[in-house]
């Protein structure tokens, strides 16, 4: 079975620094997806970036951006330049290639202080 | 694009009735919907995956006759909690795939999600 795991229950971070968010995995498939979502506090989710595991490149988009090191099972997320608005629950999140369903961390709570 | 709403987005109920949750897709077709269950201050949880037209996949310890669940159309499902006590108290998450954005297509689109209080 596939797991995910996230380390980090809490962590901060003050306005215009850059923080990283760990996360692992455990699968034995070759082909999934990963994903980081955010959940501010209206608890919206809202998809953050999405990565393939056959691609090597990490992906990007905007301020954040992925560590993926496939060997490791890691896949840790990168916050440049954090603003107020970052604060939130972010989950981390495994898709099977095979199947459809998420399987999600228990999640890290950031702060953005000002 | 890939918007996914649900109604109500709050609901109160008396022990014993049922509720129901609609989460519909407006602005694409979702072949494949999800319902999720979130505790506070904890992970969501997948509690059912829907598939249109057909009957639903429920996860282990997820009891089929409580939760009901539907999915008539490309653009909605809806979960149906029947005879709910004080436990099934939560927050109920729709999500669904947007099955024609090309290499997007497993990427998970969420609603705002439903807050159910039984009293």
């Amino acid at each position: 079975a596939q797991t995910v795991t996230q380390s980090q229950p809490e962590m901060s971070v003050q306005e215009a620094e850059t923080v990283t968010l760990s996360c692992t995995y455990d699968t034995s498939e070759n082909n999934y997806y990963l994903f980081w979502y955010k959940q501010p506090p209206s608890r919206q989710m809202i998809l953050v970036i999405r990565q393939e595991a056959y691609k090597q490149q990490n992906a990007t988009e905007n301020r954040f951006s992925v560590n993926f090191q496939k060997a490791a099972k890691s896949f840790s997320l990168k916050i440049s330049d954090s603003q107020l608005g970052d604060t939130a629950m972010y989950f981390c999140a495994f898709m099977s290639g095979s199947q459809g369903n998420l399987i999600f961390g228990k999640g890290t709570k950031l702060s953005v202080k000002p | 694009g890939a918007v996914v709403s649900q109604h109500p987005s709050w609901v109160i109920c008396k022990s014993g009735t049922s509720v129901k949750i609609e989460c519909r897709s407006l602005d694409f077709q979702a072949t494949t919907m999800f319902w999720y269950r979130q505790f506070p201050k904890q992970s969501l949880m997948l509690m059912a995956t829907s598939n249109e037209g057909s009957k639903a996949t429920y996860e282990q310890g997820v009891e089929k006759d409580k939760f009901l669940i539907n999915h008539a159309s490309l653009t909605l499902s809806t979960l149906t909690v029947t005879s709910a006590h004080p436990e099934d108290s939560s927050f109920y998450i729709c999500s669904a795939s947007d099955q024609t954005r090309g290499e997007s297509t497993d990427t998970q689109y969420f609603g705002p999600g439903t807050r159910l209080t039984v009293l």
